[in-house]
């Protein structure tokens, strides 16, 4: 059984404020780390494709970190927003089952204004 | 245009029903998922197609059957409801097989509850 975790399972920020929260995933057999938002009453949807150690992506405020060799990933929201609000997912792809994500729990960020 | 669609959005049953769950994704790709979000929000792979073939299969009970007619629909039906099939099922879909360095389209879920 593959484990994903995410740190912390929720959190509350001031408009403005920058945070971050992790992802870990299993550091052998490793292909790829997605991030994906999902806002309430809507779909999961994707924010970053990760592949490579030491990779970096950026999406406007948003910005996250890949460490494949000891199985962590980072995303960083710079100035958070109201419209930050959401849960942010990772997925780590890899280990033996081709071609199937395992998923975080999520961590529930809560931007106040 | 909703990238990828499922009907119906709410579903309330009785326990022994059998129901099926439509999916379809207009983006032109080739790989189709179902998850079910556990009581614990944790979404769950249950089945993927690509191109018509089915290449994964969790560990489910085999009253679910999924089916997919061509490679922009996947449906997914269950017999014999039962009351912990209670959940939420989402389709998705991606570019390529397996999803592995393509992002997955999710669609809005579909809410089954057993009475």
């Amino acid at each position: 059984i593959l484990n994903v975790e995410q740190s912390p399972q929720s959190l509350h920020v001031q408009e403005g404020d920058s945070t971050n929260f992790t992802c870990s995933f299993p550091s052998s057999n490793f292909y790829a780390l997605h991030w994906y938002r999902w806002e309430t009453a809507k779909s999961p949807e994707a924010l970053f494709v990760m592949t490579l150690n030491g990779d970096e992506k950026k999406k406007g405020r948003i910005s996250a970190t890949l460490n494949t060799k000891e199985g962590y990933s980072y995303l960083y929201i710079k100035g958070s927003q109201p419209e930050d609000s959401a849960t942010y997912l990772c997925a780590f792809a890899g280990g033996t089952s081709y071609g199937k994500l395992t998923f975080g729990q999520g961590t529930i960020l809560t931007v106040h204004p | 245009d909703t990238a990828v669609s499922q009907t119906p959005k709410y579903l309330v049953t009785q326990m022994g029903n059998d129901k099926s769950i439509k999916c379809e994704q207009n983006l032109g790709h080739d790989t189709m998922y179902w998850y079910k979000q556990d009581s614990k929000k944790f979404l769950k792979i249950m089945f993927s197609y690509n191109n018509k073939e089915l290449i994964i299969n969790e560990t489910v009970p085999n009253r679910f059957s999924p089916k997919s007619p061509d490679k922009a629909h996947l449906n997914l039906h269950i017999n014999s409801l039962e009351l912990g099939d209670s959940a939420v099922y989402f389709c998705a879909s991606s570019r390529s097989t397996g999803g592995w360095g393509q992002p997955q389209h999710f669609g809005d879920g579909t809410r089954l509850s057993i009475l």
